[in-house]
């Protein structure tokens, strides 16, 4: 069973840039047929989709977030990266992982985890 | 910049049915969206149930089912069980390229 686990620092800065990785598990990212996601959820609030990335390299992003937003994969590792620049507090959400296929579905995510954008 | 709009909240008694709906700020919602729903409950991930309006997942209980309904996605659930009170999240894709939330469905089973 494939499994999605999010990691990286809890606490980032304003204006500095917030960073996480997510290691897959029980499949190979470059096996291909999947494009690997980012995706948010502000504090009691609904869901944003970030961005994602084919294991190709190939990347699609929000529109509101595309100045920001770098979105990487690393074959070797099985993982895919986030990296959202200039950061304030309206970033503060829990960030999750997510596995889609080809036949437009998300199937598998992470358990999510929490960034707070703070001094 | 396009709204999905989703009902706020929905109650319904355990053991019986209800529809949530999903519908587009571009107009009425058909295959081409692929909708799929999602499940959340609090301080949980969200748990995929259905895509591509009505395919279920291996892990998706049979009581959950997707279809089109009047312009909309919908979601019915059918003999609602104590467990269904949750959170549900529709996604529409358009252009097939790009992904967006639905502000959810706050599910009580009373």
């Amino acid at each position: 069973q494939v499994q999605l686990q999010e990691s990286g620092p809890g606490l980032v800065k304003p204006s500095q840039t917030l960073s996480l990785t997510c290691t897959v598990s029980g499949g190979s990212i470059s096996s291909g047929g999947y494009y690997w996601s980012w995706i948010r959820q502000h504090p009691g609030k609904g869901l944003e989709w970030i961005g994602y990335i084919y294991y190709s390299g190939s990347t699609y992003y929000n529109p509101s977030l595309k100045s920001r937003v770098t979105i990487s994969v690393d074959t070797s590792k099985n993982q895919f990266s986030l990296k959202l620049s200039s950061v304030t507090a309206a970033d503060t959400a829990v960030y999750y992982c997510a596995r889609g296929g080809y036949s437009y579905d998300v199937d598998y995510w992470g358990q999510g985890t929490l960034v707070t954008v703070s001094s | 910049q396009t709204v999905v709009t989703q009902e706020p909240s929905l109650t319904v008694s355990p053991g019986g049915t209800v529809t949530l709906t999903c519908a587009s700020s571009t107009g009425a919602v058909t295959s081409g969206y692929y909708p799929n729903w999602f499940q959340q409950k609090p301080g949980q991930a969200p748990r995929a149930l259905i895509y591509s309006t009505s395919n279920k997942h291996s892990w998706t209980p049979a009581r959950f089912s997707g279809s089109l309904l009047g312009g909309k996605a919908a979601l019915t659930l059918s003999g609602v069980q104590p467990e269904d009170e949750a959170e549900y999240y529709c996604l529409l894709y358009y252009g097939g390229v790009e992904g967006v939330f639905g502000g959810g469905t706050k599910l009580t089973v009373l």
